[in-house]
């Protein structure tokens, strides 16, 4: 069935630096959306994204969808102790919504 | 608000004992889905619903029923826990179709002992 992995697990930064997750899907995929989760909360949609080659910016946070549709990333620039949680990527294809396992980002201040 | 409650929040059991955790929905979403979040391995489903009275298996299904005899709700039953279903669960719900955004539950953290 479909996969979707997500890299990597765990991501520790200094306050300041940037930060990116990758997602990669054995299959082509009709939209891609990404979730952040924070610490004893529960995922929250960030953001969708539907076309090949698709950029999307949301203050410091750009997503980006592959030209395949195979694979995206978030990019965070400049990181804030805010921005600590976990970030998935949940792609849909031919099945249901599959979520990536998610990368915990800690932030040091 | 649009939201989707799940209860209990919190819940201690025994092996054995018959538990159901409740989750409704007030957005009139035909889709609802249960996932369990177990720490490296994120989010699985467990099963889901396209609407009322059609439930599918998802990725880890054993253990587990629900039942979606209304649209608004989707209990997941857990008819003889056993310790390794001690974990986080999400009930989710969205609109039926791809791309739409799921939302979820606030979380039911479930111990077996």
């Amino acid at each position: 069935g479909q996969q979707v992995m997500q890299i990597p697990q765990y991501q520790h930064v200094q306050e300041g630096e940037d930060f990116t997750t990758y997602c990669n899907s054995s299959t082509t995929l009709s939209n891609i959306q990404w979730y952040k989760q924070r610490p004893g909360g529960h995922p929250v949609f960030l953001i969708q994204l539907v076309k090949s080659g698709e950029v999307k910016k949301q203050k410091r946070l750009t997503f980006q969808f592959g030209e395949a549709k195979k694979n995206s990333s978030l990019h965070i620039t400049a990181t804030q102790t805010t921005d600590v949680g976990t970030y998935f990527c949940a792609g849909s294809g031919n099945t249901p919504l599959v979520f990536g396992k998610g990368t915990r980002l800690s932030v040091i201040a | 608000e649009a939201q989707v409650t799940q209860n209990p929040r919190y819940l201690i059991t025994v092996t054995g004992k018959k538990l159901t955790v409740t989750c409704s929905q007030n957005m009139n979403h035909e889709y609802m889905s249960w996932y369990r979040q177990d720490p490296g391995l994120g989010l699985r489903q467990i099963y889901y619903s396209m609407n009322v009275e059609v439930t599918d298996k998802g990725d880890v299904p054993e253990g587990y029923k629900v039942s979606r005899k209304e649209k608004r709700n989707f209990p997941l039953i857990l008819e003889s826990p056993s310790p390794n279903q001690t974990s986080l669960y999400f009930c989710a719900s969205k609109l039926s179709g791809s791309g739409n955004t799921i939302y979820f539950g606030e979380g039911s953290w479930l111990t077996v002992v």
